[in-house]
């Protein structure tokens, strides 16, 4: 497809479980995005990659959130020992050069951890 | 923590009427966005405008700028059931790559 692509898009994890979050940006696109939504909020800012270099990770709220994208295209946000203040929606989006306009948002990967 | 926010927080209209939503922000910006979120689907970018601009529009879409208030303003004319969603405002925070958004307008058009 044309846009960004998230898998999985629902994810149920027990308390204390990793998961794995992925996201295909729009082929060509140089920057890459990771918010956090929870529900009723707007979305959060979390990461920034600019090809494979994580260039903003201010936003991850703890050392279990870890953010890759090691050739530049698909990303993948991993959480560690999952805890119940983590389930939100997590948006991936993509531009197509430095800018931060005009970013294209992914359906979303809602996160429940239970 | 988010930028700013949007209001009302809540607003329903039959269809055919005029929706206005507002935003305030805290910091200084190079340029305001406005997205349009339906249940259950990620982000759709609706217009943008820049710190220099004041007014600009798109189809049926209005946004205003007020740097020295720093609020926005987005106007919907002639709604339609299918703009029944959230509206949010994004801000690029004085010049970084992150958007910075407020909490939402959800909004119902009721036909």
């Amino acid at each position: 497809g044309a846009g960004v692509s998230q898998s999985p898009r629902y994810k149920v994890a027990k308390r204390g479980q990793d998961v794995a979050l992925r996201c295909d940006p729009i082929s060509g696109h140089v920057s890459l995005f990771w918010y956090q939504q929870a529900l009723g909020q707007g979305p959060e800012f979390l990461t920034y990659f600019q090809n494979e270099a994580q260039l903003d990770k201010s936003g991850l709220p703890s050392d279990r959130f870890f953010a890759e994208r090691p050739e530049g295209s698909v990303s993948t946000l991993k959480i560690q020992r999952t805890q119940q203040e983590d389930s939100a929606v997590y948006l991936c989006a993509s531009s197509l050069r430095q800018g931060g306009r005009g970013q294209f948002f992914g359906p979303g990967t809602r996160l429940t951890v239970l | 923590s988010q930028q700013g926010e949007e209001d009302p927080q809540a607003l329903s209209i039959q269809e055919g009427e005029n929706a206005t939503m507002n935003c305030s922000y805290k910091t200084s910006i190079n340029n305001l966005q406005w997205y349009r979120q339906n249940s259950g689907r990620g982000l759709v970018h609706l217009i943008l405008i820049r710190s220099n601009e004041r007014e600009k529009h798109s189809g049926r879409l209005r946004v205003t700028l007020d740097t020295s208030k720093k609020s926005s303003s987005l106007l919907i004319t002639a709604s339609r059931a299918a703009d029944t969603a959230s509206y949010f405002c994004a801000t690029d925070a004085g010049g970084s790559e992150k958007l910075v958004f407020g909490k939402g307008t959800k909004l119902t058009v009721n036909p």
